[in-house]
Parts: C-alpha cells; structure tokens; sequence
C-alpha cells in the first residue's frame, strides 16, 4: 500500500515565478491538508481540500491555492514566489473530513522549495 | 485559534538517560494532542496521540497524558536509545481538524 507521495522532491525558482506541487494521498484517503515548514520551524496549516473543496484555511495570502481531483489527489499552487516561501511543503492524507471522526494524517517525504 | 508551546531544543542525552519534553497548548474547546516525529532524511510520523483529558497515549517506549488542568502534554521516555535521536513536535488539532506546531525538539542521544 503506498503511502502519500509527492513531486517533485526538490524545485528551484526565482522570484516572481509560479509553482505547481503534487500530492497523491494514500490510498482509501478523501482528504488532503497543506502545511509549509520552513527551516527548523513546525509545520505551518495552509489549507485542506475534501471532495473537491476548499473546507479550511491558515493564515496564508491569495498566493496560496489548491486543487482537488475526483481521485481526491491534490495540488498546491504558489504565484509571485518570494524568497520566504523557500521551505519544505509537505501534504498530509486523512480519511472523513466529512464526518465527526478525528482520523491520524499520513505525511508524504514533501517537496523542497527554493526560491532565488 | 489554537496554539502549542513546547521545550526549547536541541537537547542532548546519554543512551538510557530519562527524556521530558515539555508541551503545553492554549485551545478554544478541547482539542485532540497528538506528539509527531521526524527521524532524519524521514517524513513527520505520529509517535502518539491522547483525544481527551487524562488520556494517555504511548507507543515505543514514549509516553504522555493529556492534562486539561495544566493544559500540557510533556512527552517522557525512561531509557533513551540512540534510535530515538529525531526531531519531535508537539500539535493540536481542533474541530476545524488542522494541526497546530510546536516548533519542534532537536533530541541527539550519545552512545
């Protein structure tokens, strides 16, 4: 059973440049939530997507947006990058966002981000 | 909105030596907590979790006990192993189901 991936692994950009980052959350999973670690930080909640929507999120600007699939993989797509976005993304799976059960999420490795 | 605190790092100990790593939320309600771990070149795992007051979660050796008197969470090992050196973080999660860091513990244990 495969367990949350995500690509690419690593990414250089420039500032002002677009970004796109890939999520496939593990498998029986219809829920996927963005967080941004930067260096020697906790993970920072950016947003959650479950069937298809946009249900929660942090305290990030407009830059920040997402996608959901029907085959509940996820994007996270960054504009304008600016050098603080340099950071680890990492995409976490869980099962019933829609429901009133708390369920573990799964973390994928994450993408380096590296904004020149 | 939710927030975590948790002890300072890095922290440095002998293999067997006797781990505390001290966490304490502030939370609207009553949040669920949760100890995660990131062994070097690993994605985050959770470690444990406790979704109530007095609750205890344990796994590996790790235990710790959801206290809604003293809003904490201190994470404790009697017998470190040099395995166990990894960055732990505290978290809570609320209704709103997104997860709220601490800022993480360095933990290097020497043989």
């Amino acid at each position: 059973d495969a367990g949350v991936t995500q690509s690419p692994t690593h990414l250089i950009k420039t500032r002002g440049q677009q970004v796109t980052l890939r999520c496939s959350p593990k498998s029986g999973h219809d829920t996927v939530s963005w967080y941004q670690q930067a260096l020697g930080q906790g993970p920072q909640f950016i947003f959650q997507y479950y069937e298809e929507e946009e249900r929660q999120r942090g305290n990030f600007p407009d830059r920040f947006s997402g996608h959901q699939f029907p085959n509940y993989s996820s994007e996270l797509n960054v504009n304008a990058l600016e050098l603080d976005d340099s950071a680890l993304y990492l995409c976490a799976s869980s099962l019933g966002a829609g429901t009133s059960r708390l369920n573990e999420q799964f973390f994928g490795p994450g993408t380096r981000l590296t904004v020149l | 909105g939710n927030s975590v605190t948790q002890m300072e790092g890095p922290v440095t100990l002998s293999e067997e030596a006797f781990l505390t790593i001290n966490c304490t939320y502030t939370a609207t309600g009553y949040p669920s907590l949760f100890w995660y771990v990131q062994y070097p070149g690993e994605g985050l795992q959770l470690l444990l979790k406790a979704t109530k007051a007095d609750d205890k979660g344990s796994n590996k050796g790790f235990e710790a006990t959801y206290r809604k008197e003293t809003t904490s969470f201190h994470l404790e090992k009697g017998s470190v192993q040099v395995s166990d050196s990894a960055v732990y973080f505290c978290v809570s999660s609320g209704s709103a189901r997104q997860l709220t860091f601490g800022s993480g513990t360095q933990l290097t244990v020497l043989p």
